[in-house]
């Protein structure tokens, strides 16, 4: 089944301590992109990535970190969270720049950080 | 900037009415999107339209475009109580082309069995 799996589905942590957020996307897709979803700001984007060793700022991308090393997978490493980087997470991926520009999500990772 | 705004912020209709929801944007696109969101869950897409194209079809779904008033709406007949969800538009823009959709901050639509 071609789907975007992200882990963990919720997150609870403290201020400071490092947490990675994976994402893998099993549709060779050249795009993957994260998202942050906050009430009243709709989604935003933090980074994404054109392809393996390609990544770029998004809106909002203070205080996270991405890497793609592979092309299934984009994870999401907040070096030193914070109490504002709480909010819902979405990972997608896309045949962007083919025709094909729809975006496929992660059923997404809710982080609470204490 | 705001791109991909929609309007109502909310909306109550009762099953088997229409729902329209609109989308405004500010700049030259590429393309528009609409998604769904069921609640906390992933988002996914329900209709693309380009920049060259005014409406859209698919199953009970309707989408226009109006490229001079930079708006677009979403059309929803004979609404289900399945349909109850946040909708959101997403747009494509030519300046940031190839990198990213933009969203705006959604519809909520609820359908009364």
């Amino acid at each position: 089944e071609a789907q975007v799996t992200q882990n963990p589905r919720y997150l609870i942590t403290v201020t400071g301590k490092k947490l990675t957020v994976t994402c893998s996307q099993n549709m060779n897709h050249e795009y993957m992109s994260w998202y942050r979803q906050d009430p009243g700001l709709g989604l935003r984007q933090i980074y994404y990535s054109m392809n393996v060793e390609v990544t770029d700022k998004g809106d909002v991308p203070e205080g996270y970190k991405v890497s793609r090393k592979e092309k299934r997978n984009f994870p999401l490493i907040l070096e030193s969270p914070s109490p504002n980087q709480t909010s819902l997470y979405f990972c997608a991926s896309s045949l962007w720049g083919q025709g094909h520009e729809k975006l496929f999500f992660g059923s997404g990772t809710q982080l609470s950080v204490l | 900037s705001q791109q991909g705004e929609e309007d109502p912020q909310a909306l109550s209709i009762q099953e088997g009415e229409n729902a329209t929801m609109n989308c405004s944007y500010k700049t030259s696109i590429n393309n528009l999107q609409w998604y769904r969101q069921n609640s906390g869950r992933g988002l996914v897409h329900l209709i693309l339209i380009r920049s060259n194209e005014r409406e859209k079809h698919s199953g009970r779904l309707r989408v226009t475009l109006d490229t001079s008033k930079k708006s677009s709406s979403l059309l929803i007949t004979a609404s289900r109580a399945a349909d109850t969800a946040s909708y959101f538009c997403a747009t494509d823009a030519e300046e940031t082309s190839g990198s990213r959709l933009t969203f705006g901050e959604g519809t909520q639509l609820t359908v009364n069995p």
